[in-house]
């Protein structure tokens, strides 16, 4: 069975630490994507990956990054964290656009 | 941006009732539309649809695009407490392979 794995289903975290939230596929997937889910805002995206070393900003980019130094993971980095960050995070993958997306379990954030 | 709005935003309904959730889109060189369902955790693949006025269907489930009239519908029959969840339409352009989500649709399934 395929599978999408985020190294944590909950953090608690302090302002202003450095955070990473994990993702690692086992599909051999290109594509790889960062959202972030809010009530009353649905799935928005945060950046995107179509390759190894490639990154591309999605919608709400600032105050994260990314890394992909591998294809199989995919890591989505908070610089500073902030209250506003406080968010459900899910990773995303798919081979190419002709496929949906296989999504991990999400990681739920919590800054305080 | 593509846009795509999800209609109701949440809805209860008893068991047994038949639900129409609706998800309309805006788009610039559309490509495919996908519903997904989400309950406590990730979202679960349920249709990808591509072309119009062809229906896919899954046990009590259904979906059906309309290209012209930039909408798709999500039938649910004979609901049951199992099917109370977040249920999420997406859209895909030709050009990009990002998906863009709506907020969703938040549906309850009462005994």
């Amino acid at each position: 069975d395929v599978k999408v794995t985020q190294s944590s289903r909950y953090l608690v975290k302090r302002t202003g630490e450095k955070v990473f939230l994990e993702c690692v596929q086992d599909m051999d997937h290109e594509n790889m994507f960062w959202y972030r889910q809010d009530p009353g805002l649905g799935l928005r995206l945060i950046y995107f990956s179509y390759d190894v070393k490639m990154k591309e900003k999605g919608d709400i980019p600032e105050g994260y990054s990314v890394s992909r130094e591998k294809k199989e993971r995919f890591s989505l980095i908070l610089e500073s964290a902030s209250t506003n960050q406080t968010s459900m995070y899910l990773c995303a993958s798919n081979l190419d656009r002709n496929y949906g997306y296989t999504f991990g379990s999400g990681t739920r954030l919590t800054v305080v | 941006e593509d846009k795509v709005v999800q209609s109701p935003l949440s809805l209860v309904v008893h068991e047994g009732d038949t639900v129409t959730l609706n998800c309309s889109y805006e788009v610039t060189n559309f490509r495919s539309l996908l519903w997904y369902k989400q309950e406590k955790k990730a979202p679960t693949f349920l249709f990808m649809l591509t072309s119009s006025g062809i229906e896919k269907k899954s046990g009590r489930l259904s979906s059906i695009l309309d290209k012209k009239e930039l909408f798709s519908i999500l039938n649910i029959t004979a609901t049951q407490t199992g099917d109370s969840a977040v249920y999420l339409c997406a859209e895909i352009a030709n050009t990009g392979n990002q998906f863009y989500f709506g907020t969703g649709t938040s549906l309850t399934v009462i005994p």
